[in-house]
């Protein structure tokens, strides 16, 4: 079936360095891909998302870009602070857009 | 206060015994899903529902039933639990014409299954 792989795994950054995340998809019909922010022991909220006309959005300190050529998207945090420290998940859409496939997780540990 | 409820929000039961997880939303949503969570493995879809009487399978339903015979209420079934769908398991809802765009995801039940 369909997949999304996200890398890396876990990330550890220093308080105000920037934080990239990756995630691959495998469905060239995919054409949402939101990203979803999880604090410890909380439900997943969505951070920022991208639709496939679209190459980049920002939305303050958070970028999301989409390259559908090569089937990636990437999210971007500038000056990254203790509260960002969380589980990230980027997913896509797949079929006639009523589905979603996530990636396995991103732990981001900002150090202070 | 806008809000998808999930009920219970912890379970420990046994091997099967039939249980239910309720979830309802109070914001007038055509788009109901489960999913459940599982370490390395992220969020897997496992049934979603366009609208009344409208319910279709997620990428993991084996062993799971749903119904949706009221808009506000989705709730997950599983017949003959077993230790493999010890999980923590999420609701979510979106309007119809932002099926995935804006999913509200309710609050988790953590389920145990010896």
């Amino acid at each position: 079936g369909e997949n999304v792989e996200q890398h890396p795994s876990t990330l550890s950054v220093q308080e105000g360095d920037s934080a990239v995340i990756k995630c691959t998809y495998s469905d060239s019909a995919s054409n949402y891909f939101p990203w979803y922010k999880q604090e410890l022991g909380k439900r997943p909220q969505l951070i920022i998302d991208i639709r496939s006309n679209v190459g980049e959005k920002k939305d303050q300190r958070i970028a999301v870009t989409l390259n559908k050529t090569a089937k990636h998207f990437s999210l971007h945090i500038t000056e990254t602070q203790p509260e960002d420290s969380a589980v990230y998940f980027c997913a896509a859409s797949i079929g006639y857009g009523n589905k979603l496939v996530f990636g396995a997780g991103t732990i981001l540990r900002v150090k202070s | 206060e806008a809000q998808v409820t999930q009920n219970p929000r912890y379970l420990i039961t046994v091997t099967g015994k039939k249980l239910t997880v309720t979830c309802s939303q109070n914001m007038n949503h055509e788009y109901m899903s489960w999913y459940r969570q599982d370490p390395g493995l992220g969020l897997r879809q496992i049934y979603y529902s366009m609208n009344v009487e409208v319910t279709d399978k997620g990428d993991v339903p084996e062993g799971y039933k749903v119904s949706r015979k009221e808009k506000r209420n989705f709730p997950l079934i599983l017949e003959s639990p077993s230790p493999n769908q010890t999980s923590l398991y999420f609701c979510a809802s979106s309007p119809r014409d932002r099926p995935l765009y804006e999913q509200y995801f309710g609050p988790g039940t953590r389920l145990t299954v010896t």
